[in-house]
């Protein structure tokens, strides 16, 4: 079946800029990660849903981030006034609902690749 | 709070030898560890993952046990191939809460022939 998807792959804005970010989880998953992959931090967390709402928005490294879903399935990622310290790739996760005693596996997207200039 | 630490590499090896990815966790509680496996040009993937202690997790001949009094959930693979080139995550969920999963920084794996 259609795994995640994330658009756009590639993003390049100027700083200041405003951008949007799209995840479209796998059909059926109650939850969905959002994560950014830099250099320098390496793979972070930032935000996790659980149906529409976040109960857990943790990772989120500034008021400029925000993060929304919709209808229990796309989520959108929003990142006001960029700067160039954003430039990252942001990945996209979801996981499927009923929960055991064991951790239920979170499957990624490609991720978009952000570019600040 | 919670935290992996992996050893960073690069790492270079030639094809056949036996490779060894050390990986080490700080958690409360009884978490779940993974591998993820990031090849050129594509998104992470799971390659193993144990729930418990003393569990192992193996696939494409790779394996780790869970060791709950080292705190460590080292990969291995006997036998690498250019083909395993790529970059290797450890990383941790905690059950309860947000679920997330804490990574640890990479590991850049490249097989020359």
């Amino acid at each position: 079946g259609a795994g995640v998807s994330q658009s756009p792959s590639n993003k390049v804005t100027e700083k200041g800029k405003d951008v949007e970010l799209r995840c479209d989880p796998i059909s059926g998953h109650t939850a969905l990660y959002w994560y950014r992959q830099s250099l320098g931090q390496g793979l972070e967390f930032l935000i996790y849903f659980q149906g529409n709402s976040a109960p857990d928005k943790s990772g989120l490294p500034s008021d400029r981030f925000s993060a929304e879903r919709t209808g229990g399935s796309v989520s959108t990622l929003t990142i006001q006034r960029t700067q160039q310290e954003d430039s990252a790739v942001y990945l996209c996760a979801s996981s499927p609902p009923g929960r055991t005693f064991t951790y239920n596996e979170q499957f990624f997207g490609p991720g978009t690749r952000l570019t600040v200039l | 709070g919670d935290s992996v630490t992996q050893m960073e590499g690069p790492v270079t090896l030639s094809e056949e030898a036996f490779l060894t990815i050390n990986c080490t966790y700080t958690a409360t509680g009884y978490p779940s560890l993974f591998w993820y496996v990031q090849y050129p040009g594509e998104g992470l993937q799971l390659l193993l993952k144990a729930t418990k202690a003393d569990d192992k997790g193996s696939n494409k001949g790779f394996e780790a046990t869970y060791r709950k009094e080292t705190t460590s959930f080292h990969l291995e693979k006997g036998s690498v191939q250019v083909s395993d080139s790529a970059v290797y995550f450890c990383a941790l969920g905690s059950q309860g809460g947000s679920e997330k999963l804490v990574f640890g920084k990479g590991t850049k794996l490249t097989v020359n022939p």
